[in-house]
């Protein structure tokens, strides 16, 4: 089965410094994985994604995430935080092959960017 | 948000009375999904369709009808059977690689 791990409910961070949200996942096979950004009322916007390549993605809004196949890990990360990035992040993940079999998400990150 | 649309964003409902959300896109994409969303507990499938005229329970189909007749539409009725339907309600559908694009979300509120 398939599963995706956000281990922090939240987090903080001071405008101007690096954030990193962290995402693990479990898959059988090789994995295809996603970020998406929610602001409030609003659907999930998506990110960046990982399918196959260099392990760097660099995404949408300065966001880039590395993958590492050996810590089952996908964070996202951004040199400089915004207060505009302040909202609830998702990653999710689908195994390779599954055709257009639903994304399994995580429970959510949210980031909070203190000016 | 950008090729999919869902109506009505607000929408409320009366004990015992059944619902209909609306989820349209033009995306040309075959698969598409309803997701609940609760505060604090992520996204929660209910139904999913990988093709027209074919559809498959999720996690917490219970309560809740789909059809699939048409490759744009995928509408969702949540029916009295649904105990606790207040939620935000998304719809994405996704493309051959597996990319899910979202709806704007429709916020339901039982009376």
């Amino acid at each position: 089965a398939q599963s995706v791990a956000q281990p922090e409910d939240q987090v903080n961070v001071a405008e101007g410094n690096p954030l990193t949200v962290k995402c693990t996942y479990s898959v059988s096979g090789n994995p295809y994985l996603f970020w998406y950004v929610q602001y409030p009322n609003r659907g999930l916007q998506f990110l960046l994604k990982y399918i196959t390549g260099d392990n760097l993605v660099k995404g949408s809004y300065g966001f880039e995430a590395e993958f590492n196949k050996s810590q089952t890990s996908f964070h996202l990360k951004k040199p400089s935080a915004l207060v505009s990035d302040s909202a609830l992040y998702f990653c999710a993940v689908r195994g390779v092959g599954a055709g257009n079999t639903p994304l399994v998400f995580g429970k959510g990150t949210r980031l909070s960017v203190i000016a | 948000d950008g090729g999919i649309t869902q109506s009505p964003k607000y929408l409320f409902r009366k004990e015992g009375q059944n619902v209909t959300l609306s989820c349209e896109q033009n995306l040309n994409h075959d698969a598409m999904y309803w997701y609940r969303q609760d505060p604090g507990q992520g996204l929660r499938l209910i139904y999913y369709s990988q093709i027209v005229n074919d559809f498959q329970k999720g996690d917490i189909a219970e309560g809740y009808s789909v059809s699939r007749e048409k490759k744009e539409s995928f509408p969702l009725t949540v029916t009295s059977a649904q105990k606790n339907p207040t939620a935000f309600y998304l719809c994405a559908s996704s493309s051959v690689l597996g990319e899910q694009f979202f709806g704007p979300g429709t916020r339901l509120t039982v009376l």
